[in-house]
């Protein structure tokens, strides 16, 4: 499979515990994204890499969330001491950037958090 | 920043009816409008899009309308099959400006009666 991927796909945490995503980009996409989907409702921008530079957060990112992207390639989501509105489906997208174009983002299958 | 109110929020139609689902924006700025699909349990996959320079466009049974005075656009499905039967979300974005971020309507669950 080609596409993007995450891992772990569902991740049953209790409050306060510290959990991590990773998402593996389509290969040779140089732009990652992070989306936060709650039930019900459309998929949240939450933070945005270009190569390895995260170049914009959303304020839906508090302190407890940090994202990397170390190399350009892989990215990894981190929420330290999870609290119960963090429970959601967290998506990831790749594409590749073109300059006064869009490319479509292509979405991962995404992490379903819940937290207890 | 830019918001995206879709409507309506569930949506049932007899198979072979048409669908139609509209979006507005509230950001003039945006010149960039995906559908995406979501099928249960799935990733939303990109259906059809537009620009803002352009008022309508169209593949096989899909087709998008916007009109940019008003900010809205919409999304229309024809002779509509069960496998239709999904979510729906309305996007827009700024293509040359930064991130382009994706801002998504709440969504439209679409269910077609056989």
């Amino acid at each position: 499979d080609t596409g993007v991927s995450q891992d772990p796909r569902h991740k049953i945490t209790k409050r306060g515990q510290n959990v991590t995503f990773r998402c593996d980009p389509i290969s040779e996409h140089n732009r990652l994204y992070w989306y936060r989907q709650t039930l019900g409702q459309g998929p949240e921008f939450l933070t945005y890499f270009q190569n390895e530079a995260q170049l914009e957060k959303s304020r839906l990112l508090s302190d407890r969330f940090s994202a990397e992207r170390p190399k350009g390639s892989f990215s990894t989501l981190e929420i330290q001491r999870t609290e119960q509105g963090d429970s959601a489906m967290y998506l990831c997208a790749s594409s590749v950037s073109a300059s006064g174009l869009y490319n479509e983002q292509f979405f991962g299958p995404g992490t379903r958090l819940t937290v207890l | 920043g830019e918001n995206v109110e879709q409507h309506p929020s569930t949506l049932s139609v007899q198979e072979g009816d048409s669908a139609v689902i509209k979006c507005t924006y509230s950001d003039s700025a945006s010149n960039y409008f995906p559908w995406y699909k979501q099928e249960l349990g799935k990733r939303p996959q990109l259906i059809i899009d537009i620009r803002s320079n352009v008022g309508e466009k169209k593949d096989q049974r899909i087709a998008v309308t916007l009109n940019k005075t008003a900010k809205h656009f919409s999304l229309h499905i024809t002779e509509t099959q069960p496998e239709d039967s999904a979510v729906y979300f309305c996007a827009a974005t700024k293509v040359g400006q930064g991130a382009q971020k994706l801002v998504f309507g709440q969504g439209t669950r679409l269910t077609i009666n056989p």
